[in-house]
């Protein structure tokens, strides 16, 4: 089955303890990124990829990292977490930037 | 001015009724659009491509205005499973809109 997952779901965690969500996709897709989501603010994009190794900030790419040296696979990494990066995670990927993405479920994430 | 803007509603509509959001965009360079659905915080799943011509999909039309910058999508005959977020997406980036959540009521 083609399909993009995330891990974990859920995570609660403090402040400052790092942490990293994975991302998976096995449809071969060269691009993927990750996204939060904040009541009235939509989806932001975070980071992108276009390919194995080439990565690029996106919108609020601030307080995060990425890595991308598999082409499935595309963490993101929150080296020092803080309260303002409670939210829900997706991750995305698709053949190309302009081509039809797929989500991952989610990663619902509060720091406290 | 945002990039993409949406109309965030709420839109409450009896079953039945047709429905139309509207998105508007910034950048005139842009190429590539789309409505995604999203369902209570779930992920978004594609709804439809938008096509220059238009193009409809069952109940759902949508249509494109580069001269005004602007995306539409219109449903036909709500339906209860309708209710949802609905996502414009602009150009090449991928640029989400803030949604627009319809709620129908029977």
């Amino acid at each position: 089955e083609a399909q993009v997952t995330q891990n974990p779901r859920y995570l609660i965690t403090v402040t400052g303890k790092k942490l990293t969500v994975t991302c998976s996709q096995n449809m071969n897709h060269e691009y993927m990124s990750w996204y939060r989501q904040d009541p009235g603010l939509g989806l932001r994009q975070i980071y992108y990829s276009m390919n194995v190794e080439v990565t690029d900030k996106g919108d609020v790419p601030e307080g995060y990292k990425v890595s991308r040296k598999e082409k499935r696979n595309f963490p993101l990494i929150l080296e020092s977490p803080s309260p303002n990066q409670t939210s829900l995670y997706f991750c995305a990927s698709s053949f190309g930037g302009g081509a039809e993405q797929f989500f991952g479920p989610g990663t619902r994430l509060t720091v406290l | 001015r945002k990039e993409v803007e949406q109309d965030p509603g709420p839109f409450n509509v009896p079953e039945g009724a047709t429905v139309a959001f509207n998105c508007t965009y910034s950048n005139s360079a842009s190429q590539s659009f789309f409505w995604y659905r999203q369902d209570c915080r779930k992920e978004p799943k594609l709804l439809m491509s938008v096509y220059s011509s238009g193009n409809e999909d069952g109940r759902f039309t949508a249509q494109l205005n580069r001269a005004s910058q602007y995306i539409s999508l219109l449903i036909r005959d709500s339906k209860l499973s309708d209710s949802a977020t609905y996502l414009c997406v602009v150009n090449y980036d991928m640029r989400f809109g803030a949604g627009t959540r319809l709620t129908v009521k029977p």
